[in-house]
């Protein structure tokens, strides 16, 4: 079946808080990792991608990091704002050109 | 905005029928995936394009096709169309053919009625 999921279905988070949103692989063929935002009614929208020779990336405000040795994945969100409500995908590529994407993570933000 | 647009926003047709999707890659962007998202069966791969030419297939049923075009854009037919059909279609595009960060575009909403 498909080898990327996230652990949690839904993750409500108060405002100016930090987010982690985890996903889990199996491939360890995997060697690129994608994080996409998806909005309601928008198409996924780049976060921030990470490679397997790496274990950390940074962008702002999110931060990505890369456990190989328990194929896991999570994404951090510092200082979670309203506009950060949405369905978070994290997606590999084997090298075979496709993504594969897990089930996503819908990421509510509390006032 | 990704740069990846497509088009119609909305489609509603009739079981049995064919309709077209299209999609304009990102400028100086190659290569073009097409991708289908239901609420039961998530985002999933159908096909690519790199150049004018098929590099990689997916879920792609049968009755669905696609081909890009010499100035890069793409088209997905699908064809015979059931109700389960229903669905978000999305184009994305990269640079390249290989492991590549992959644009979205905005997304066609399909309804089979």
């Amino acid at each position: 079946g498909e080898s990327v999921g996230l652990h949690l279905p839904t993750l409500s988070v108060q405002e100016g808080d930090n987010s982690i949103i985890n996903c889990a692989y199996s491939n360890s063929a995997s060697d690129y990792f994608i994080w996409y935002k998806q909005e309601s009614g928008k198409g996924p929208q780049f976060i921030i991608d990470i490679r397997s020779n790496m274990d950390k990336r940074q962008g702002q405000r999110v931060t990505v990091l890369l456990n190989k040795t328990v194929k896991h994945l999570s994404l951090q969100i510092a200082a979670t704002q309203p506009g950060d409500s949405a369905v978070y995908f994290c997606a590999e590529n084997r090298g075979d050109y496709k993504l594969s994407f897990g089930a996503g993570t819908t990421v509510t933000v509390r006032a | 905005d990704s740069g990846v647009t497509q088009t119609p926003k909305h489609l509603i047709t009739a079981t049995g029928q064919r309709v077209t999707l299209r999609c304009s890659p990102r400028s100086g962007d190659l290569s073009v995936y097409w991708y289908q998202q239901s609420l039961d069966q998530g985002l999933q791969f159908l096909i690519q394009y790199y150049n004018g030419e098929e590099r990689a297939k997916g879920n792609i049923l049968e009755r669905f096709s696609a081909q890009q075009f010499p100035d890069l854009h793409s088209e997905l037919n699908l064809s015979s169309l059931e109700l389960g059909d229903s669905a978000l279609y999305f184009c994305a595009s990269s640079s390249g053919q290989g492991v590549q960060t992959q644009y979205f575009g905005p997304g066609t909403r399909l309804l089979v009625l």
